[in-house]
């Protein structure tokens, strides 16, 4: 078991549902981030939480709606999705600075109908 | 933009032969890393080398770090089936502590 939980593990919903998924890190990591991967394209990151403030978000869609409540929680609300959103999301943490490495969940794979 | 770009796409081979993969890179990085991911699951960190390192070892594993060429290079010694994944090179470019930027990756088969 990895120090990083995400659920659900699969999630398949149709394009007018409102779903969440959520990831846990249990690491004492201060630094939060998704990414989404689809098939034959480069891990593309989403969202980054550093110290629970959004660091980063890369030009991603409004129906994606990125929530850190605490340093070990980070929550991706989803809604009016399409089908090409379909993909592995990666939830992953680290320790906020320059170098470390970083640790992920196993994914949810989300297909939208 | 995209920063690492690994090569070849593919790779296949046998048990016990040596597996070897690149990643070409566009601005400076503070450090380079490679991950696997075994189909359908997360990545797991392997190696992190420095950009003030040329070389390091871990187990089975070897990293290269040309910075002048902008090139990494990851050697699997003594190749298993159980290495059968993919890889890939991950930078993180001076001044963003936290913008870890992924290559493509490479389908490594190594077979029995």
């Amino acid at each position: 078991e990895t120090g990083v939980t995400q659920t659900p593990r699969h999630l398949v919903m149709g394009m007018t549902n409102k779903k969440s998924l959520k990831c846990e890190q249990h690491l004492g990591h201060n630094a939060m981030y998704w990414y989404k991967q689809s098939a034959k394209k480069p891990l593309e990151l989403m969202f980054v939480y550093s110290l629970e403030e959004r660091v980063e978000n890369n030009s991603v869609p409004s129906r994606f709606s990125p929530e850190c409540p605490n340093s070990s929680h980070l929550f991706l609300h989803l809604h009016t999705l399409q089908p090409e959103d379909s993909a592995l999301y990666l939830c992953a943490s680290s320790h906020v600075g320059v170098g470390g490495e970083l640790f992920f969940g196993e994914g949810s794979r989300l297909t939208v109908l | 933009s995209q920063q690492g770009e690994e090569d070849p796409q593919a790779l296949s081979i046998q048990e016990g032969e040596n597996a070897t993969m690149n990643c070409s890179y566009k601005t400076s990085i503070n450090n380079l890393q490679w991950y696997r991911q075994n189909s359908g699951r997360g990545l797991v960190h392997l190696i992190l080398i420095r950009s003030n390192e040329r070389e390091k070892h871990s187990g089975r594993l070897r990293v290269t770090l040309d910075t002048s060429k902008k090139s990494s290079s990851l050697l699997i010694t003594a190749s298993r089936a159980a290495d059968t994944a993919s890889y890939f090179c991950a930078t993180v470019p001076d001044n963003y502590g936290q913008n870890f930027v992924f290559g493509p990756g490479t389908r490594l088969s190594v077979l029995p």
